[in-house]
């Protein structure tokens, strides 16, 4: 089966503790994104990727650090900086960035809890 | 102003009925549009994408696109109990192709 995975499904973090979200996907895609997902908001941006060991700040990337070693995967780490991480955390690959038109699929999502 | 504008709802309609949500945009160079549709606790789903003016439909859902007046809005004919979920409207801003999510609105169908 052709997707996007997320685990795990929940997680919890403990104060001062940096926790690391994994996206792996099998589409062949070429650009990888993370969003976060605050209850009656809409999906804001931390970081994407357009490319194998490149990867860009979205708008809210503070206390956030990510790397694309492989094109399949893009673990999202949140760090003890973020004093606000309990949130949906959603991952979403594209066909081709600088197409224009390509569609952003998502994998199931991460909700992350504070302890 | 925000980027992208959703009504919050929630959009109460009869089984059966034509449900219709709107959706504004600010960045008057956007190109491209799209419906996610998100049942609580899950992730957004593609329901449709539009580019150009006009109408486009599949099968229930039909997108509408008006650039002119930045407005997109999505109609779900037939609407059946379970299209009842939050509806997120999307738009690539030019640049970078970054979607831009606005706050979504909340659909319930009653039967």
């Amino acid at each position: 089966d052709g997707g996007i995975t997320q685990s795990p499904k929940y997680l919890f973090r403990k104060e001062g503790q940096n926790v690391t979200l994994s996206c792996e996907q099998n589409l062949n895609h070429d650009a990888m994104y993370w969003y976060r997902q605050d209850p009656g908001q809409g999906l804001r941006l931390i970081y994407y990727s357009q490319i194998v060991n490149d990867f860009q700040k979205g708008d809210i990337a503070e206390g956030y650090s990510v790397s694309r070693e492989k094109k399949e995967s893009f673990p999202l780490t949140v760090t003890s900086a973020q004093k606000n991480p309990t949130a949906f955390y959603l991952c979403a690959s594209s066909i081709d960035p600088t197409g224009g038109r390509e569609t952003q699929y998502f994998g199931p999502g991460t909700r992350l809890l504070v302890l | 102003q925000k980027e992208v504008e959703q009504n919050s709802g929630p959009l109460s309609v009869p089984e059966g009925a034509i449900a219709s949500l709107n959706c504004t945009y600010s960045d008057r160079v956007s190109q491209s549009f799209f419906w996610y549709r998100q049942y609580s606790g899950k992730s957004p789903e593609l329901i449709m994408s539009i580019y150009s003016n006009g109408d486009k439909e599949d099968g229930r859902f039909t997108a509408q696109l008006n650039k002119a007046s930045q407005y997109v809005s999505l109609l779900i004919r037939d609407s059946q109990p379970s299209d009842s979920a939050t509806y997120l409207c999307a738009v690539m801003n030019t640049g970078f192709q970054k979607l831009v999510f606005g706050t979504g609105t909340r659909l319930l169908v009653s039967p």
